[in-house]
């Protein structure tokens, strides 16, 4: 079956770093979304990016399919960034199962 | 961006009663899931949906389960009965061409 494994799972940095968030899948992909999940619970789309990259604001997505393998970059930290980030794929083509990544929560402290 | 609405936002119910989750899709998507979160663990892929039928489930996706969208209207999800282990967070999420978007989810609680 499809396996998505994010890393690290859990994060701390001070305001004004910067993260790597990656996502290792083991099967072949035909999507790539990644989301950020609020404390409360509800989900934000951040990324489509099946391939190549993609540039939002503070946020940076690279997905290499050869690699299997997709990062999210966050430059400049804040406060506000502190959630859970999961990534989505959907694998196998001629499926539209989407499966999630084991997340990665961010803590930012001021 | 297109919103997904989940109806009701909380639900609690006995041990072996039915629920019936709702969901109201972006109006031109397609493709529909549901997807299981017990606090603090991984978000878990139950069924997909399309043109009136399952097209994928999980383990997770019980005999006591079941979805629908009769005649285009909300897309359900139905326990019968439900389970103590069945207390989660349902979350509804739509496609039309890539991109899913989800809705804020049903906190159910089973007692």
């Amino acid at each position: 079956g499809q396996q998505v494994q994010q890393s690290p799972a859990s994060l701390v940095l001070q305001e004004g770093e910067n993260a790597e968030l990656q996502c290792n899948f083991s099967t072949s992909l035909n999507s790539m979304q990644w989301f950020y999940q609020r404390p409360g619970g509800s989900l934000v789309s951040l990324f489509y990016n099946p391939s190549g990259t993609k540039h939002s604001g503070r946020l940076t997505s690279t997905t290499v399919i050869k690699e299997r393998r997709s990062s999210l970059h966050i430059s400049s930290s804040q406060t506000t960034d502190s959630g859970t980030y999961l990534c989505a794929l959907g694998g196998v083509p001629n499926t539209n199962k989407v499966v999630f990544g084991t997340g990665t929560r961010l803590q930012v402290l001021p | 961006g297109p919103k997904v609405l989940q109806i009701p936002s909380h639900q609690i119910i006995d041990m072996g009663q039915m629920v019936t989750l709702n969901c109201d899709p972006v109006s031109n998507h397609l493709y529909f899931y549901w997807y299981k979160q017990i606090l603090g663990q991984q978000m878990e892929f139950l069924v997909n949906f399309y043109n009136g039928k399952v097209m994928e489930k999980s383990k997770l996706f019980k005999d006591q389960f079941s979805v629908e969208r009769p005649d285009g209207s909300y897309f359900t999800l139905k326990i019968q009965p439900t389970a103590l282990e069945d207390s989660a967070v349902y979350f509804c999420a739509t496609r039309g061409a890539e991109t899913l978007y989800f809705g804020s989810g049903t906190r159910l609680t089973v007692l």
